[in-house]
């Protein structure tokens, strides 16, 4: 079975600033997703971003990019720039590419971006 | 295009009654999903579903069962609710093969 860490319960920034926060997971698999996802007070679950594990270029969107270490199963996303709308809890989840397509979610880092 | 909707999006039940949760997709998706997320904990799949027609257990499914209506339903029953099912519900769905699971906006439900 799979499982993922997120060891920051909270984070604080100041806004403008960069923030990472760290994930990493273990599996015995070879091909599978990684995800960003974003829980606003709002309890909405929005998409950040996704890696795909034979890709070795770091994904990246807009202010968002990763930092994805295979081999070390470590999958930390950056956040340039920081904004006060991206106070939220961040989820780091993993999936199987083949097979069923199951979400593993970690316990999620509370960010909040002070003005 | 509305996306992942549910309904109802708050629901106080007592110990032993029953309710149904409604979740429908228009994005022409094969793949549904229920999960459950607690305080300090990311969220758990209770059920899902590949196809049309087709159920598996996920994580947690005690107390709960679901049935594919159809492709855009996908819906979850609570027979006899307990405390313990006090939590958030979140229906996702996706496109088979392409990893991306798209969520609804959340049903709250708190069983006294």
């Amino acid at each position: 079975a799979q499982t993922v860490t997120q060891s920051q319960p909270e984070m604080s920034v100041q806004e403008a600033e960069t923030v990472t926060l760290s994930c990493t997971y273990d599996t015995s698999e070879n091909n599978y997703y990684l995800f960003w996802y974003k829980q606003p007070p709002s309890r909405q679950m929005i998409l950040v971003i996704r890696q795909e594990a034979y890709k070795q270029q770091n994904a990246t969107e807009n202010r968002f990019s990763v930092n994805f270490q295979k081999a070390a199963k470590s999958f930390s996303l950056k956040i340039s720039d920081s904004q006060l709308g991206d106070t939220a809890m961040y989820f780091c989840a993993f999936m199987k590419t083949f097979g069923n397509e199951k979400l593993t979610f970690g316990t999620g880092t509370r960010l909040t971006i002070i003005p | 295009n509305a996306g992942v909707t549910q309904t109802p999006k708050f629901q106080v039940l007592k110990t032993g009654q029953s309710m149904t949760l409604q979740c429908a997709q228009d994005m022409n998706h094969n793949s549904m999903y229920w999960y459950r997320q607690d305080p300090g904990m990311g969220l758990r799949l209770i059920y899902y579903s590949a196809s049309e027609g087709t159920t598996d257990k996920g994580e947690v499914p005690n107390g709960y069962n679901v049935s594919r209506l159809n492709k855009r339903e996908f819906s979850l029953r609570l027979e006899s609710a307990a405390p313990s099912q006090t939590s958030v519900y979140f229906c996702a769905s996706s496109e088979t093969g392409r990893g991306t699971q798209y969520f609804g906006p959340g049903t709250r439900l708190t069983v006294l």
